[in-house]
């Protein structure tokens, strides 16, 4: 069965680092959505992509974040300059259509720590 | 501010009884509704989906909606104690798709 895939599974970086997160999507499902759950709160949007843009974003979407589809699989998510509290699960999710009624399929999550 | 809300829990049902999960929503456009699943420390996985008033069943899960009181719930039957994870219930936001999810009820089901 097609499935979502992050790397990696664990990053950690010191606060004011650049990381890239990175999710494989299915393969021919056409809107990615980046999602974050920081330990023990609910899981939030950041961010939904659609035709190599961004289609909604979150207040906590801001000048600190990014998203890029390089090629025809990867999706990335880079956060510019760490802060201690961007330290959460960040969840990849595709969906084949983007319809109010289609399944949002996600993967299994890159843990971020923030030191 | 649309809000999704669920009692945090933990509920404890025992093995084999029925566990029902509330959830209510603030937005009453709101069209489609997701149950998903999350075991701890790993990522949400849909339950099941509902976009009509009325029950919607699929094996040992039914699904209840009532757009009036902007309710939906989540039935359990037979619980096992492989059921026990948090549940969360979810509503795009807005007019796109993104997903508007609750705090989650964590269920715990004894042997």
């Amino acid at each position: 069965e097609p499935e979502v895939t992050q790397t990696p599974s664990h990053q950690v970086t010191q606060m004011g680092q650049e990381v890239i997160l990175r999710c494989v999507p299915i393969s021919n499902h056409l809107y990615f959505y980046w999602y974050r759950q920081i330990l023990g709160q609910k899981v939030e949007f950041l961010v939904s992509f659609y035709n190599n843009e961004i289609s909604e974003k979150s207040e906590i979407f801001d000048d600190q974040f990014s998203v890029e589809r390089p090629d025809g699989s990867n999706f990335t998510l880079k956060i510019r300059s760490t802060k201690l509290e961007d330290s959460a699960m960040y969840f990849c999710a595709s969906e084949a259509a983007g319809a109010s009624t289609d399944t949002q399929y996600f993967g299994p999550g890159t843990r971020l720590t923030v030191l | 501010q649309k809000e999704v809300e669920q009692n945090s829990g933990p509920l404890s049902v025992p093995e084999g009884a029925i566990a029902s999960l509330n959830c209510t929503y603030s937005d009453r456009g709101s069209q489609s509704f997701f149950w998903y699943r999350q075991y701890s420390g790993k990522s949400p996985e849909l339950i099941m989906s509902i976009y009509s008033n009325g029950d919607k069943e699929d094996g040992r899960f039914t699904a209840q909606l009532n757009k009036a009181s902007q309710y939906v719930s989540l039935l359990i039957r037979d619980s096992q104690p492989s059921d026990s994870a948090t549940y969360l219930c979810a509503v795009p936001l807005n007019s796109g798709y993104a997903l508007n999810f609750g705090k989650g009820t964590s269920l715990l089901v004894t042997p």
